[in-house]
């Protein structure tokens, strides 16, 4: 069964730190993992794409890693704002389809 | 430029009623996607069109849902007759190419059945 994992569920971090949301799938045959940050109330907004031959993928504060061996992404943020606040979900794709197969999600709260 | 638009941005209908929902993708974009989170899952696919036409449409419920997108730009989903179980919020989303090409996604409609 194509499925996403993410861990944690959620998270609470002080403004400035930095913090590392973990991501397992068994999605199959995979095509590319995304990450998508969806703010409280919004759709979801692409933060970086990455194919089987990416090992590493950065958006300014935000850095994508794949091991596409283990099957395990974690996305990275670095001095983390109070606008980091939200949900983080891990997407992987199907090769030869258009489906998108979700996670749950990271929620992330970052307090003054 | 104008992102992808959802129209309308709530409804709250009692069983049995129809509803129709609205997308406008990004202009330009041939594809275009529907996805359906319901309380406390994760976000699932419904359908994806390649233009007017339905390149995948496997994630779709069951034939109380009809999808569609006429000359191939903004597309509509209804829901008739509505069951209690389709309560969720609906994304949309659009994408120029496919495989690697991001998916823009609309601020999602949250559908209420009572």
């Amino acid at each position: 069964k194509n499925q996403v994992e993410q861990s944690p569920q959620s998270l609470i971090i002080l403004e400035g730190k930095n913090c590392t949301l973990q991501c397992n799938y068994t999605v199959s045959p995979f095509s590319n993992l995304r990450w998508y940050k969806q703010d409280t109330g919004r759709g979801p907004v692409s933060l970086t794409i990455m194919t089987f031959s990416e090992n590493t993928k950065s958006n300014g504060r935000y850095t994508a890693t794949l091991d596409a061996d283990t099957k395990q992404s974690s996305l990275h943020i670095t001095a983390s704002q109070l606008s980091d606040s939200a949900s983080y979900i891990c997407v992987v794709s199907i090769t030869g389809f258009q489906k998108l197969v979700f996670g749950t999600g990271t929620r992330l709260l970052v307090s003054p | 430029e104008a992102g992808v638009t959802q129209f309308p941005s709530h409804s709250v209908i009692e069983k049995g009623q129809t509803v129709t929902l609205r997308c406008d993708p990004i202009s330009g974009h041939d594809n275009l996607y529907w996805y359906r989170r319901v309380m406390g899952k994760e976000i699932k696919f419904l359908l994806h069109f390649v233009k007017e036409s339905k390149q995948d449409e496997s994630g779709m419920p069951n034939n109380r849902f009809l999808a569609e997108r006429t000359g191939g730009t903004y597309s509509t989903l209804k829901v008739q007759p509505a069951e209690l179980e389709d309560s969720g919020v609906y994304f949309c989303a659009s994408s120029q190419g496919w495989n690697t090409d991001t998916q823009y996604f609309g601020p999602g409609t949250r559908l209420t059945v009572l």
